[in-house]
């Protein structure tokens, strides 16, 4: 499986527009790359998922470079209540494996 | 989507009891149901995949003696965890896979969790 390395932590404010990228040098193939989120005490949920190119739905963007060995994810105008953590994972299997997530920290 | 439920959604109990965790999709049926432990500011680990009507896998390094996992049905796998220790004190979720849909791998709906605490 594909190792993932994701910033620790970040910080925005309401409003703006917020990029966390994900690194997966070791992107195989067949891999697809998947984005969740998690608030504090909750179960994960499912945000995007891509293979190549950009990707598109009502509550993120997603960008994957041609070769694959990066991607971003773009929330545009993040609320207060876009706070949590954010996993990128790599994967064609069943078996999630999470990385430590990125935990974005939204201020008014 | 897809939901997916817990219960309970939380437990305490006395060291040494065991504590079932009964996880269910709602609206649709999942052979394979995965169990997740998770320790405050930490991520999520895998610990077994629990398949209908068969024995789960587990992950290297979880006790299948101690963490039992039933599937007995399509829409219901049960995370029993024995003789419960301090140290299984965390929060425990499980999730359920759809079929693959055009456009889409795996796509996984996780339950609400339950935190377990033990005494």
């Amino acid at each position: 499986l594909a190792k993932t390395t994701q910033p620790i932590s970040m910080d925005s404010y309401e409003g703006q527009e917020v990029n966390i990228t994900c690194s997966h040098n070791n992107i195989a193939t067949n891999d697809y790359i998947t984005w969740y989120q998690q608030f504090p005490s909750q179960g994960p949920r499912f945000i995007i998922q891509g293979y190549k190119t950009k990707v598109t739905n009502e509550v993120a963007s997603l960008f994957i470079p041609a070769d694959r060995k990066s991607s971003t994810l773009s929330l545009p105008r993040v609320s207060l209540s876009d706070t949590a953590v954010y996993y990128c994972l790599v994967l064609n299997t069943d078996k999630l494996i999470f990385g430590t997530g990125t935990r974005l920290q939204v201020f008014p | 989507g897809a939901v997916v439920s817990q219960h309970p959604s939380w437990v305490i109990c006395k060291s040494g009891t065991s504590v079932k965790i009964e996880c269910r999709s709602l609206d649709f049926q999942a052979t394979t149901m995965f169990w997740y432990r998770q320790f405050p500011k930490q991520s999520l680990m895998l610990m077994a995949t629990s398949n209908e009507g068969s024995k789960a896998t587990y992950e290297q390094g979880v006790e299948k003696d101690k963490f039992l996992i039933n599937h007995a049905s399509l829409t219901l796998s049960t995370l029993t965890v024995t003789s419960a220790h301090p140290e299984d004190s965390s929060f425990y979720i499980c999730s359920a896979r759809l079929p693959n849909l055009a456009g889409k791998y795996n796509e996984q709906f996780f339950g609400p969790g339950t935190r377990l605490t033990v005494l």
